[in-house]
């Protein structure tokens, strides 16, 4: 099955630090990403939307300058948190969406943030 | 608010017992999945629905979609069956991304 490499698994940084997070799809071309955050005993919950060659779309309440999503090709996305504070630690997981395809059921690893 | 409601949150069975666990959601839908998540996190796609039944080994996974309702099902349980056990849907006319509940904490004890 289409595979989703999720980089790195986990991270420690400091307060004041920025986290680049990357999404690769290996065997297949991701036109959507979407980037989710769960928190401890919640929900994931959606972040933001990403898609091959355009701005990502944001959910409301998600500070799109604090969490900047670049998404330059098709096997490839990436999620910044800049300038991470304590309340970011948490777990982040990308998923991604085949070229064509109508479902999103493939899944990166995850990324356990903790910001100290 | 479009929401999506598991149950039980919590359940500890013996080894070999059928499970059930349930996944209730508010308006249509154009999908529903049951997703795996371990310990460490990772999470891995058991089935993608959008009617009828699914069967992958032990597991079989039904939805109704008049009543809104999907299931999940574990035959002959087994300890490496413990993980949180996802229900998450993608509304019909809705955001592009997915709705989750909160997750069933199955533990299968030997």
């Amino acid at each position: 099955g289409a595979v989703v490499s999720q980089h790195p698994s986990r991270v420690i940084c400091k307060s004041g630090t920025s986290v680049k997070i990357e999404c690769r799809s290996l065997d297949f071309q991701a036109t959507t990403m979407f980037w989710y955050r769960q928190f401890p005993k919640q929900s994931l919950m959606l972040m933001a939307t990403s898609n091959e060659g355009s701005k990502a779309t944001y959910e409301q309440g998600v500070e799109k300058d604090k969490f900047l999503i670049n998404h330059a090709s098709l096997t490839l996305s990436t999620l910044t948190v800049t300038s991470a504070h304590p309340e970011d630690s948490s777990f982040y997981i990308c998923s991604a969406r085949e070229w064509g395809g109508t479902t999103e059921a493939f899944f990166g690893q995850g990324t356990r943030l903790t910001v100290v | 608010k479009n929401e999506v409601e598991q149950s039980p949150q919590n359940l500890t069975a013996q080894e070999g017992e059928f499970i059930t666990i349930n996944c209730s959601y508010s308006v249509g839908i154009s999908a529903l999945h049951w997703l795996q998540q371990h310990p460490g996190g990772g999470i891995v796609s058991l089935f993608m629905l959008s009617s009828g039944k699914k069967k992958h080994g032990r597991l079989i996974a039904t939805i109704n979609i008049q009543e809104k309702h999907s299931s999940l099902h574990i035959t002959a349980s087994h300890p490496r069956d413990s993980a949180v056990y996802i229900c998450a849907v993608r509304y019909r006319g809705g955001a592009d991304g997915l709705t989750f509940g909160k997750g069933t904490h199955l533990i299968i004890q030997p």
